[in-house]
């Protein structure tokens, strides 16, 4: 169990760019799942995958906001014309199944630390 | 919608103290609970879940935590706390709707 590594650990951009943060999930895990955690709060629920299929987006993520999982594996985390209040924390976890069918749980990455100039 | 407090922002213990962190929920039905803690730029690590059966569940390094339905809590507690405990925690629920609904979670500081 490698765990989940996400990359970059760091980015920063300058406001209008776009940027592309990438997620590698722990093999075994069919479910994929993005989160946005702003300082001195808890993380918020973005996005998530079951294998590819991308199966609920949260309001949080605007239409600049795209997330991928093109084979089912890692996931990408696309932000077009970055502004100053996208600078947070994203973190990607994975689990096996529906954590409460399988009593499995999500596993999070390191996170990708954004910083908007 | 379901909702996580956690109603205290920070926390300081002497070590060796015993701890415990509060966390209230707010949903219509029994919900997954989580706790993970969080050291400073790192991930979030899974300190302990309760899905069902015994309301007292244990969990990595000495944490464990209660449900009590009664009072739609799940507080965590640890009888002697190590300055390596010092983090951020935070409590989560699961709802059966595929994602987490975290508290804002609990800084805790550790003096010697």
């Amino acid at each position: 169990d490698t765990g989940v590594s996400q990359d970059p650990r760091h980015k920063i951009t300058k406001r209008g760019q776009n940027v592309t943060f990438r997620c590698d999930p722990i093999s075994e895990h069919n479910r994929l799942y993005w989160y946005r955690q702003t300082l001195g709060q808890g993380p918020e629920f973005l996005t998530y995958f079951q294998n590819e299929a991308q199966l609920e987006k949260s309001r949080l993520l605007s239409d600049r906001f795209s997330a991928e999982r093109p084979k089912g594996s890692f996931s990408t985390l696309e932000i077009q014309r970055t502004e100053q209040g996208d600078s947070a924390m994203y973190l990607c976890a994975s689990s096996f199944g529906p954590a409460a069918n399988s009593n499995q749980p999500q596993h999070f990455g390191d996170g990708t630390r954004l910083s908007i100039l | 919608a379901q909702s996580v407090t956690q109603p205290d922002i920070h926390i300081t213990v002497s070590e060796g103290a015993s701890l415990e962190l509060r966390c209230n929920y707010s949903y219509g039905a029994t919900p997954y609970l989580f706790w993970y803690v969080q050291s400073p730029g790192q991930g979030l690590q899974l300190l302990l879940k309760y899905f069902s059966g015994d309301t007292l569940v244990q969990g990595i390094k000495g944490f464990e935590a209660e449900f009590k339905r009664s009072q739609s809590s799940f507080n965590l507690r640890k009888p002697s706390v190590h300055w390596s405990d010092a983090a951020e925690y935070f409590c989560a629920v699961d709802n059966e709707s595929e994602k987490l609904t975290f508290g804002t979670g609990t800084r805790l500081t550790i003096i010697p």
